[in-house]
């Protein structure tokens, strides 16, 4: 089964608006970390936000948020004020208590921002 | 701002013949990973290192793959006899030592983008 699920392959976005980009994960474990890496076209992995099974309040990072749904395991990333340096894709990705160095990561999100 | 460092940014290799990919982790980290991506797929953990040893391999890590830290400094993974379908970004990362394993954020180099042909 996959431990975490990105359905959307692709989106368009205006510039300045907000976007969501959905996560769902699996997991039986009770504590875990929910991450979010952004690669633009370059290749790079640039490490974004993260956020804790046990911390209550959803995660901020300037104008990236974390919406986090414990019972229904979701952990969306909402960019805010989108700009063209967004265009990227986007991976969700877990480190689960019970295996604990690797991330599993979901199948990406490509968002491209529009002038 | 420290970073991962990976080199070389791109290789190609015959197939059959052995590469070595080289990483510098950031200074204080003591927890290596290497991922792999093959073009337009997602993120796949290798292999993980603590206290020179792997802590944990998934099943793509078979036997052409070893990793060693040879010096203190350098992070690195071999494969011996490099197929086509070895061609992929390898992406090596790093995290510090923190008591809550679950929220390390593991920092990752700039990827070393594998061509056997």
């Amino acid at each position: 089964a996959q431990k975490i699920t990105q359905t959307q392959p692709g989106m368009f976005v205006q510039e300045k608006e907000a976007v969501t980009l959905d996560c769902t994960y699996d997991t039986s474990d009770q504590s875990y970390g929910l991450f979010w890496y952004k690669q633009p076209s370059s290749g790079e992995m640039i490490f974004l936000i993260y956020q804790g099974s046990y911390d209550e309040q959803n995660a901020t990072e300037g104008r990236y948020s974390l919406n986090f749904q414990k019972a229904r395991k979701s952990a969306n990333l909402v960019i805010s004020a989108s700009q063209l340096g967004d265009s990227a894709m986007y991976f969700c990705a877990m480190r689960e208590s019970s295996l604990d160095y690797k991330l599993s990561f979901g199948a990406g999100t490509t968002v491209t921002v529009r002038a | 701002e420290p970073e991962v460092t990976q080199t070389p940014s791109h290789q190609v290799t015959q197939m059959g013949q052995e590469v070595i990919l080289r990483c510098v982790p950031i200074s204080n980290h003591l927890y290596f990973y290497w991922y792999r991506q093959i073009l337009g797929q997602k993120v796949e953990f290798l292999v993980s290192f603590y206290n020179n040893e792997i802590s944990e391999k998934s099943e793509i890590f078979d036997d052409q793959f070893s990793v060693e830290r040879p010096d203190g400094s350098n992070f690195t993974l071999k494969i011996r006899s490099t197929k086509l379908e070895d061609s992929a970004m390898y992406f090596c990362a790093s995290s510090e030592f923190k008591s809550r394993i679950v929220g390390l954020e593991a920092f990752f180099g700039q990827g070393t983008r594998l061509t056997v042909v």
